[in-house]
């Protein structure tokens, strides 16, 4: 069974950093591509970023651009999202997913993690 | 950067009635990269649909979609007490994913 959990919300200042993790198992990490989407209180999904399986390419949304990097370790079959310069726009739970090549959409989502951008 | 729009904002039907939904994009979409998602509250989102009409592995068959270039639609036949969800169009294309604004289905 495939499993993402996420990990590493918490509330934090603006300007300030954290770190999130994903920890994959019950499948291949290392043969799929993966991304981050994040879902503020009360709205929609917005996809933030995104990273091949060998780290080759990533992508990310232009509103955390400069600010996040996503990462992953296939070692450790785990995926991760560097964040600075934090806002209090960026409060939302934030997703991990895998990215089907075959049917080329996010077929496995992670229960998500909070982060409370906030003074 | 692709755009979608949905529509309904929300729909407001009984258990067995039939529910459209609509997905535009702002250009053409490959079909092969538009999916549909439903959340439910306080869950994650699950995939429903891939490449515009293929029903995800445990998708019902009372849900089905269809569409192409700029116009998607997901329609749920007979609608029963667990679909009663928010339901999201996905397209991927140019480096950038994006995610329409969603539709709501509640009861009526």
């Amino acid at each position: 069974e495939v499993q993402l959990v996420e990990s590493g919300g918490d509330l934090v200042q603006p300007g300030g950093s954290l770190r999130l993790s994903c920890a994959a198992s019950g499948f291949t990490f290392s043969g799929y591509n993966m991304g981050w989407v994040r879902q503020a209180p009360g709205k929609g999904l917005e996809w933030i970023s995104y990273i091949t399986s060998s780290s080759s390419t990533m992508f990310y949304a232009d509103s955390v651009k400069g600010r996040f990097t996503i990462s992953r370790d296939n070692a450790k079959n785990s995926l991760y999202l560097q964040m600075n310069s934090l806002r209090a726009e960026d409060t939302a739970v934030y997703y991990c997913a895998r990215w089907d090549y075959g049917s080329h959409c996010y077929d496995s989502w992670g229960q998500g993690t909070l982060v409370t951008v906030s003074s | 950067e692709i755009v979608l729009t949905q529509s309904p904002g929300t729909l407001s039907l009984s258990p067995g009635e039939r529910a459209t939904l609509s997905c535009r994009a702002s250009q053409s979409v490959s079909s092969s990269y538009l999916a549909w998602y439903q959340q439910k509250p306080g869950q994650a989102p699950r995939l429903l649909i891939y490449g515009a009409s293929s029903r995800a592995t445990g998708t019902p068959d009372r849900f089905s979609a269809s569409g192409s270039g700029t116009d998607f639609t997901l329609t749920i036949s007979r609608l029963e007490p667990e679909d009663f969800a928010v339901y999201y169009c996905q397209q991927y294309g140019s480096s950038q994913f994006t995610f329409g604004p969603g539709t709501k289905v509640d009861v009526k």
